[in-house]
């Protein structure tokens, strides 16, 4: 699936760094979604946007910070991350979220290393 | 919370058939999926179950029991491609997805 695209494909920064993951969807989707997955680990959900709301937050550290412009575009800021935050970023889409058979397709992730 | 289990690495031989179980217990229940995962890649969609009973797809069949909290994924002639991780993961009302840590599947020539 090549519907969802990730930039950049892979990180590395310092734990005083600022930067932000971009991700893009080409499937007319509404519904778009930030996972992280730890090596050994399941996949955790971060954030869910609908329709450009925010309709889940998974306690996750306010050092991570969501941003959605409109229903094709997710964003996911990061500042002052700790090395325990490396991991394998993934961002995912689907297309009527509520609805039966509504599926998750997910985009490459961006490889973080935090130094 | 939520837990769902299944195993962490499976062998099998090309051309052969490898069943991969699940079992989850969770707060809610709104379909079961299946996803490929190879390394260093996107994971894939495979699967969909919300009844009980098999859904069959070319190599790959599903099946899932609601009143057990069981699903397996069987993957039939078996081909040195289908060496991936195979994620379980249950759907908890209209957005989250969980997911089980993943079964690492070597297929041997």
């Amino acid at each position: 699936e090549t519907g969802v695209t990730q930039t950049p494909r892979h990180l590395v920064m310092g734990m005083t760094n600022k930067k932000s993951l971009k991700c893009e969807q080409h499937l007319g989707h509404n519904a778009m979604y930030w996972y992280k997955q730890s090596a050994k680990k399941p996949l955790e959900l971060m954030f869910v946007y609908s329709l450009e709301e925010r309709v889940e937050n998974n306690s996750v550290p306010s050092r991570f910070s969501p941003e959605c412009p409109n229903s094709s575009h997710l964003f996911l800021h990061l500042h002052t991350l700790q090395p325990e935050d490396s991991a394998l970023y993934l961002c995912a889409s689907s297309p009527e979220p509520g609805t039966g058979a509504d599926t998750q397709y997910f985009g490459p992730g961006t490889r973080l290393t935090v130094l | 919370g939520q837990n769902i289990d299944q195993p962490t690495e499976m062998t099998a031989t090309e051309g052969a058939i490898v069943q991969i179980n699940c079992t989850y217990q969770t707060s809610g229940f709104n379909g079961l999926f299946w996803y490929q995962q190879h390394a260093g890649e996107a994971p894939t969609f495979l699967s969909y179950n919300v009844l009980d009973g098999l859904e069959e797809k070319g190599r790959f069949s599903s099946f899932l029991s609601r009143s057990k909290g069981y699903s397996y994924l069987l993957l039939k002639e078996l081909q040195m491609k289908d060496s991936a991780s195979y994620l379980c993961a249950v759907r908890d009302g209209d957005y989250k997805l969980s997911f089980g840590a993943g079964t690492t599947v070597t297929v041997r020539a």
